[in-house]
């Protein structure tokens, strides 16, 4: 299986921050990854798929970018509807896997 | 846009089956991959396996002696069977439309394992 690290586990920021995750998987796979936000209670919402590509109707404070097996995800300034916890996903291999998460707080 | 919607049974004792059915509305079941996967605190999100609108499967080989993925294509709706249940297979089981993206995504339930 594709091991997917994902750091840091949490962080602190406050509105207005630029905030920078990363996600580094075990073997290269290419631009073949996502991420993810998901809110408490909630399904996870994808927001950037291969890598850099953005969702119709994701704000472009987002942004993701890296290929092969160094990834990162990067809110260039955190909105109060950003807190939230997010994963990156690899989709090279099966099975696909996931980062353990990142969660945002202020 | 598609919509899925899921149930089953969420409170299971060690040892019996998990039984989840998702339908999939205002979305054409053919052409994609559906998927179910879970999260727990202790192992996070994990994709438990897929099948296509034609009925191939692909499951994740640490579960796969114990999952079967089916569907009913005259009724839009696929399932999950988990069996042999121990307490590490609690957690929030969602069904989900793709494989290498996850769009659209059900509900979720909780399913808790306990005597």
């Amino acid at each position: 299986d594709i091991q997917m690290t994902q750091s840091p586990s949490s962080l602190s920021a406050s509105v207005g921050d630029r905030v920078t995750i990363t996600c580094q998987a075990s073997q290269h796979i290419g631009n073949s990854l996502n991420w993810y936000q998901q809110k408490p209670g909630k399904a996870p919402k994808l927001l950037i798929s291969d890598a850099s590509n953005l969702e119709i109707g994701v704000p472009s404070t987002f942004s993701g970018g890296g290929s092969g097996t160094h990834f990162t995800f990067t809110i260039s300034s955190l909105q109060a509807d950003d807190f939230a916890t997010y994963f990156c996903q690899q989709y090279d291999n099966l099975p696909l896997t996931f980062g353990a998460g990142t969660k945002i707080e202020s | 846009q598609g919509r899925l919607e899921q149930w089953g049974a969420g409170l299971l004792k060690p040892s019996e089956t998990l039984s989840l059915t998702c339908a999939v509305d205002g979305e054409s079941f053919s052409g994609f991959y559906w998927s179910w996967l879970r999260q727990s605190p202790g192992k996070g999100l994990e994709w438990i396996g897929d099948i296509t609108h034609l009925g191939s499967t692909d499951y994740n080989p640490s579960l796969k002696s114990r999952v079967i993925i089916s569907l009913d294509t005259s009724k839009s709706q696929f399932s999950l069977r988990l069996t042999s249940l121990t307490a590490a297979d609690t957690g929030v089981y969602y069904c989900a439309r793709g494989r290498m993206q996850f769009y659209y995504w059900g509900q979720g339930t909780q399913v808790t394992v306990s005597s």
